[in-house]
């Protein structure tokens, strides 16, 4: 199984802070990598897919890049509705895994 | 615009069977790109992938769980299903259920909104 591992686990940021989170593969997965928010009680909802393309209707304040075994999610001017978790989900080989995910907080 | 949504009981003895209905709508689930998937969140977790159908029968499954899951598609009812069979307390979760487009091993792009399964006595 590919591990994904995020950090940090936890990231306090304020409004208009640049914010990057990291996501690491235990091995080599070229860029079938997506990226989700959740919000408490709510569904994950699809960022960006394929390490950098980024989902319809997505602001264009996240953006994703990496390959292999190192990805980042960027979100460039941090929004007070983008505090969040936010998880990785490696899509390269089965079975499917998610990373533990990083809690975005003020 | 497409919804699923999860449906079934919230609580399940232990060594009994978890079963759980998703029911799409606002799209047909047999359409020839769409895979249909199960994916669960213990509490204060990251997701879990369960396992993902295709409406034609065919069926992928994690592993870990493979020899306690069954799904299962309803073309008529438009929904799909999934049974976990001798369940424990760490199967305690909030289940979803969610689209893939474009082949199993892909992201999920259309999430239910989940449903807790409480497995307790």
């Amino acid at each position: 199984d590919i591990q994904m591992t995020q950090s940090p686990s936890t990231l306090s940021a304020s409004v208009g802070d640049r914010v990057t989170i990291t996501c690491r593969a235990s091995e080599s997965m070229s860029t079938w990598l997506a990226w989700y928010q959740q919000k408490p009680g709510k569904a994950p909802k699809v960022l960006i897919y394929k390490a950098s393309s980024l989902e319809n209707g997505v602001p264009s304040r996240f953006s994703g890049s990496g390959s292999g075994t190192e990805f980042t999610l960027t979100i460039s001017s941090l929004q007070p509705d983008d505090f969040a978790t936010y998880y990785c989900q490696q899509y390269n080989s089965s079975p499917l895994t998610f990373g533990g995910g990083t809690k975005v907080e003020i | 615009q497409l919804q699923l949504q999860e449906s079934g009981p919230g609580l399940v003895r232990p060594s009994e069977t978890l079963s759980l209905t998703c029911t799409v709508s606002g799209g047909t689930i047999s359409r020839s790109s769409y895979y249909w998937g199960w994916i669960r969140q213990p509490p204060g977790k990251g997701p879990e992938w369960i396992g993902t159908l295709y409406y034609a029968g065919s069926t992928y499954f994690n592993p870990s769980l493979k020899s306690r899951v069954t799904m299962s598609v309803d073309t008529s009812m438009n929904q799909f299903s999934l049974r976990l069979s001798s369940v424990t307390a760490a199967d305690t979760a909030v289940y979803y259920c969610a689209r893939v487009v474009s082949g199993w091993l892909y992201y999920f792009d259309d999430w239910g909104q989940g449903i807790l399964v409480t497995v307790s006595s």
